[in-house]
């Protein structure tokens, strides 16, 4: 399967501050990339689809000023959460995806914790 | 709108099978059953999927019922590193983004 890094794989951060979480495919050109977020015990949540060179198409209840993403090559997207808060605090997921590609391909995760 | 129901939790002994079920009533015709595990605190994994007929893979078999309503997912001998929340997905395209359920936490007893 596909090798999909993201770092950091956890981040604490003050509120008010702005944390950026890259996610790369290493063997796997990425031409959409998936972006979810996982609260406790809860399943995952879609926040946002990027195309590579596009902007990204953010689900309903997703601050698309606050959650900035960049899909600018084949093998990296960074989701950048400005002005955190604690509210904002979860398990962040990338996932490559690709037409054709029925295997979905997904990142370690990265912690966020606001303080 | 998951559009599967999968049983909250399931037990099962080590290196016992263990066969997660799946339904899936209202599956169209084009839809791909995908099954997925994730570990804790781990992003999910890719497991297997199929479209009509049974699979198998070095992780586990699918078994698809014939008229596609229903689905199972076959760990031939379940290990401790198997304990992990699966999901049961239908996706129409590769394009498609994946909807997540609830899933089913498989747990292994030793």
């Amino acid at each position: 399967g596909a090798v999909v890094s993201q770092h950091p794989s956890w981040v604490i951060c003050k509120s008010g501050t702005s944390v950026k979480i890259e996610c790369r495919s290493l063997d796997f050109q990425a031409t959409t990339m998936f972006w979810y977020r996982q609260f406790p015990k809860q399943s995952l949540m879609l926040m946002a689809t990027s195309n590579e060179g596009s902007k990204a198409t953010y689900e309903q209840g997703v601050e698309k000023d606050k959650f900035l993403i960049n899909h600018a090559s084949l093998t990296l997207s960074t989701l950048t959460v400005t002005s955190a808060h604690p509210e904002d605090s979860s398990f962040y997921i990338c996932s490559p995806g690709a037409r054709g590609h029925y295997e979905q391909y997904f990142g370690p995760g990265t912690r966020l914790t606001v303080t | 709108d998951a559009k599967t129901t999968q049983p909250n939790s399931m037990e099962s002994n080590e290196e016992e099978p263990v066969h997660l079920p799946c339904n899936h009533s209202t599956i169209s015709g084009t839809d791909y059953i995908h099954w997925y595990r994730q570990l804790p605190s781990q992003g999910p994994e890719y497991v297997i999927h199929g479209l009509t007929s049974n699979v198998n893979n070095r992780m586990a078999s699918l078994a698809i019922a014939e008229d596609r309503k229903s689905s199972t997912l076959i760990l031939h001998r379940a290990t401790l590193r198997d304990a992990a929340v699966y999901y049961c997905i239908l996706r129409p395209d590769s394009n498609y983004q994946l909807i997540w359920g609830a899933g089913t936490k498989l747990i292994i007893k030793p």
